[in-house]
């Protein structure tokens, strides 16, 4: 079983409509989360990054929350556009290793229709 | 903009062939990756390497090869080519340190006839 859950799989918005996309983790020991832009054709981009204490990060129009505790974190879409439209991609980090194990999610497609 | 590459960007092969993909870096980064990507599939880590001559296996098995003589490349062959092979390959690099970011390439999206 995969160590990093996203949901949905796919999602269709219009243009100028807000989404949420889901991560749940079960990777312990954390050390953090970030989350990858993925457009077709394209490599991952990171979005943001969320360490231990940090609740909440935005990055313009990228909204990244962290519950620690319940091993869940959701990225949040405001005003979509056009460009939106790529793979969203939830990585979560952990502390037991020198690489610092990289645990990888399948991905929401986001689709935004104008 | 991160400055990774990597070529070919497409690459249509017979079965048996040997490969080599490309992938260079002009960041001075020590660390660099391989993963292999399927389609709605997550990341596998196929091999990293932490510098100069160092090289490691990673958690999916491959029977790639890659190395390691300069810091800013890191190239994978396979030295015969087979329809399992098909895939999409990725290489991505990052600084040392906690917390970086791995910076990856478009890929290579590789097909085995």
């Amino acid at each position: 079983k995969n160590q990093v859950e996203q949901s949905p799989q796919s999602l269709i918005i219009l243009e100028g409509k807000n989404c949420t996309l889901q991560c749940n983790y079960t990777v312990s020991p954390f050390s953090n989360l970030r989350w990858y832009k993925q457009d077709t054709g394209r490599g991952p981009v990171s979005l943001t990054i969320m360490t231990f204490s940090e609740n909440t990060k935005s990055n313009g129009r990228y909204t990244a929350t962290l519950d620690a505790d319940t091993k869940q974190s959701s990225l949040h879409i405001t005003a979509s556009q056009l460009s939106d439209s790529a793979s969203y991609i939830c990585v979560v980090s952990d502390r037991g290793s020198t690489l610092g194990r990289l645990y990888f999610g399948r991905g929401t497609q986001l689709t935004v229709w104008p | 903009e991160a400055d990774i590459y990597q070529t070919p960007r497409y690459l249509v092969i017979g079965t048996g062939k040997k490969i080599t993909l490309e992938c260079s870096q002009t960041m001075g980064h020590d660390k660099m990756y391989w993963y292999q990507q399927d389609p709605g599939m997550e990341l596998h880590l196929i091999h990293y390497s932490y510098g100069v001559n160092s090289t490691e296996k990673g958690d999916l098995s491959s029977e790639s090869t890659v190395s390691r003589i300069r810091t800013e490349h890191f190239p994978l062959t396979l030295e015969s080519a087979r329809p399992s092979h098909t895939s999409q390959y990725l290489c991505a690099s990052s600084s040392t340190g906690s917390g970086q970011p791995q910076h990856f390439g478009d890929g290579t999206r590789l097909s085995i006839l």
